[in-house]
């Protein structure tokens, strides 16, 4: 079964600053690997999906790498802003319907 | 654009107890999903349906039923509720199987099972 793990659980950063989030998966085998967003109370919204064939995927001041043969991703945050603290989680996509979730890092950007 | 709607948003079961959670998505999607969230665990799927009539069990379907009479609706059904089930339901649909094909989520149901 695969396995997702993100660390750090909870990260707090100054406004402005870059940041790199983690992912790591055990099973190299997906299809694809998404990032989501999760606000309080709220559900999740989709940031980037790399498909397995792909190394990296980039919406706005968001990048995400994807190294299939070490079991890592990782969401690049770029200039930082308020506005971006939330949950964001990883899931590591193994067949047609087997998306697998980590279990996400709360993020806070101070003002 | 509703995109993928659960109702109820907050319910209070005592055990035993049964209830249905109904999602609705308005995107003509194929596939839909229900997951559970629960805290120190990433989401983990219930069922899922690929298309009007037809459902699969996903990790943890023990203890729940589901529908997909319409395409537009998935019904989860919990027929006698336990305190395991406390937990933060999520419906998903996406347009089909295809590695490209993104979850579009609805804002969940907190349930809690006394």
């Amino acid at each position: 079964k695969q396995e997702v793990t993100q660390i750090p659980a909870a990260l707090s950063v100054p406004e402005g600053e870059n940041l790199v989030l983690n992912c790591s998966f055990t099973d190299s085998a997906i299809y694809n690997l998404q990032w989501f967003r999760q606000d309080p109370g709220k559900g999740l919204t989709s940031l980037l999906l790399i498909q397995s064939s792909q190394r990296e995927q980039t919406s706005g001041r968001l990048n995400a790498s994807l190294d299939k043969s070490s079991g890592r991703s990782t969401l690049y945050i770029a200039a930082s802003q308020p506005g971006d603290s939330a949950t964001y989680l990883c899931a590591a996509q193994t067949g047609a319907n087997n998306l697998f979730f980590g279990t996400g890092t709360r993020l806070t950007v101070i003002p | 654009n509703a995109g993928v709607t659960q109702t109820p948003k907050f319910r209070v079961l005592k055990t035993g107890q049964s209830m249905t959670l109904l999602c609705a998505q308005d995107m003509n999607h194929e596939y839909m999903y229900w997951y559970r969230q629960d805290p120190g665990m990433g989401l983990r799927l219930i069922h899922y349906s690929v298309g009007e009539g037809t459902t699969a069990k996903g990790e943890v379907p023990d203890g729940y039923n589901v529908s997909r009479l319409k395409k537009q609706n998935f019904l989860l059904g919990l027929e006698s509720a336990a305190p395991s089930q406390t937990s933060v339901y999520f419906c998903a649909s996406r347009r089909g199987g295809g590695a490209k094909n993104i979850q579009y989520f609805g804002a969940g149901t907190r349930l809690s099972v006394l």
